[in-house]
C-alpha cells in the first residue's frame, strides 16, 4: 500500500462547529505532515510529527489541533475555524522526519461559512 | 531563508516539448522536486534530483540542475492533454534542527489539442 487516505474529501462547517480531518497511511512511515493550500497557491507547512509526537508547529492559530494517535494515523481538529481557513488541507508522509520523498494524499477540500 | 520562484503559466501544444523553469536562493537545498497537481487533487511527486547531479531522465522526463545558477528545469518530451496541471518546484531546506520543503509558487501548463 502506498497511498495517503484523508477524509473528508469535502467539509462545509459553520464557525461555531468542531470536526476532524483524518489521515491515514500504511507504509510504516514514522513522520506525518499537515499543508495548508489556498487556491492558486503553494501549500503551506502546518504541523509535523516524528515518532508520534510533535516536532514542528508553523505558528498556527490554536483553533488548529493536530493529534497523532499512533503511526498510522494523524488527525486535525477544527474548532471556531474563520471563513479564510478556507483551503485545501493536505496530509503527507515519508519515511522519517526530513526524509527526502514525501506522499501526499488527495487532501479535504474545507469550507468555513 | 531559502525562496523558490517559477513563472506562473505555459502553453504548449500537444505532442511539443514543455520546460517549466525554476530558482532557488539556498545552494545548500540537497534535494530538488517536481510536483504535479491536478485540479482539486493532491500532490503527486513527479521526479527529483539530489544536488550532486546535474540531469536526470525518467521516461518522458528531464530534470537539468544548473548549481552555479541555483537554477533547475523540467522538460516534459510529446506532451499530452493529460499533463495539464500545475507544477511546483520544491527544494529540500535543512534549517537548523528540521528539514522542510519549500515550495515555488507553481506553473500552471495548458496544453492546447
Amino acid at each position: 500500500d502506498t497511498e495517503v487516505t484523508q477524509t473528508p474529501k469535502h467539509l462545509v462547517m459553520g464557525m461555531t462547529n468542531k470536526k476532524s480531518l483524518k489521515c491515514e497511511q500504511h507504509m510504516g512511515h514514522r513522520a506525518m505532515y499537515w499543508y495548508k493550500q489556498k487556491a492558486k497557491k503553494p501549500p503551506e507547512l502546518m504541523f509535523v510529527y516524528s515518532y508520534e509526537k510533535l516536532s514542528i508547529n508553523e505558528s498556527v492559530p490554536s483553533r488548529f489541533s493536530p493529534e497523532c494517535p499512533n503511526s498510522s494515523l494523524l488527525n486535525l481538529h477544527l474548532h471556531a475555524l474563520q471563513p479564510e481557513d478556507s483551503a485545501l488541507y493536505l496530509c503527507a508522509s515519508s519515511q522519517l522526519e526530513g526524509a527526502h520523498e514525501q506522499f501526499f494524499g488527495p487532501g479535504t477540500r474545507l469550507t468555513v461559512l | 531563508g531559502e525562496d523558490v520562484e517559477q513563472s506562473l503559466f505555459l502553453s504548449v501544444r500537444e505532442g511539443d516539448s514543455s520546460v517549466i523553469n525554476c530558482t532557488y536562493t539556498d545552494s545548500s537545498s540537497t534535494y530538488l522536486y517536481w510536483y504535479k497537481q491536478e485540479p482539486g487533487a493532491g500532490l503527486q511527486l513527479l521526479t527529483y534530483i539530489f544536488s550532486n547531479m546535474d540531469m536526470k531522465q525518467d521516461q518522458r522526463l528531464t530534470v537539468l540542475l544548473n548549481k552555479k545558477d541555483k537554477h533547475l528545469s523540467l522538460r516534459i518530451a510529446d506532451t499530452q492533454t493529460g499533463d495539464s496541471a500545475i507544477y511546483f518546484c520544491a527544494a529540500l531546506n535543512r534549517g537548523g534542527a528540521t528539514n522542510k520543503l519549500i515550495f515555488g509558487t507553481g506553473t500552471l501548463l495548458a496544453v492546447q489539442p
